[in-house]
């Protein structure tokens, strides 16, 4: 049973530029959540999707950042324009549908790293 | 967001028991406390959560005081596969926390 996918693992992008991360969630699972990870920051909840609805994006940045999950395909996590303050590790993580909210873990895959030039 | 507080690192002897603590005085009713770890260049992996009770599964066992402001997370027998940096963090909905955590350091 495959995990969580992620790709690319590793993305250079120069200012300006746009970067897609992809994530392909757990087989079976239907809830998709990113986060970023600064080294100075910690993890940080971004945004959680199920198919076809963004259910929560209260992380995002209001700008140059979205994110989709389409019925069929991968989650995307797009970056318009990108600044040298979004180099940083972007993590997707899973759960199954019948997950409890409060409760529930998450499984994460190997990340994105992105670094901006 | 509900505040934690670990040491910034602990070391052990590979077959000794961890007991990593995490102080949490500010928890609510409603929060879950949540640990897991990540091991150098991958992704958070989850360890163990509860609520009130004690609790174990195959790769730790949860201790949580009996006012809810601190827990202790407790590796039985390290291995140096447990070599990670440990995160304690409360939720009381999906949304996971990270700060620095614990580094964790296995002597073989």
């Amino acid at each position: 049973n495959a995990g969580v996918m992620q790709n690319p693992r590793h993305l250079v992008r120069r200012r300006g530029q746009e970067a897609r991360l992809r994530c392909s969630p757990m087989k079976g699972h239907s809830h998709v959540y990113w986060y970023r990870q600064l080294p100075e920051e910690g993890l940080k909840f971004m945004v959680y999707l199920q198919k076809e609805n963004i259910i929560d994006e209260s992380g995002m940045p209001k700008e140059r950042f979205s994110a989709e999950f389409p019925k069929e395909g991968p989650s995307i996590l797009r970056i318009q324009q990108v600044v040298r303050g979004d180099s940083a590790a972007y993590f997707c993580a899973s759960s199954p549908p019948n997950s409890a909210r409060r409760a529930g873990e998450q499984f994460f895959g190997p990340g994105t790293r992105l670094t901006v030039l | 967001d509900a505040k934690t507080t670990q040491p910034n690192s602990m070391e052990s002897n590979e077959e000794e028991p961890v007991h990593l603590p995490c102080n949490h005085s500010t928890i609510s009713g409603t929060d879950y406390i949540h640990w897991y770890r990540q091991l150098p260049s991958q992704g958070p992996e989850y360890v163990i959560h509860g609520l009130t009770s004690n609790v174990n599964n195959r790769m730790a066992s949860l201790a949580i005081a009996e006012d809810r402001k601190s827990s202790t997370l407790i590796l039985h027998r390290a291995t140096l596969r447990d070599a990670a940096v440990y995160y304690c963090t409360l939720c009381n909905d999906y949304k996971l926390s990270f700060g620095a955590g614990t580094t964790v350091t296995v002597r073989a």
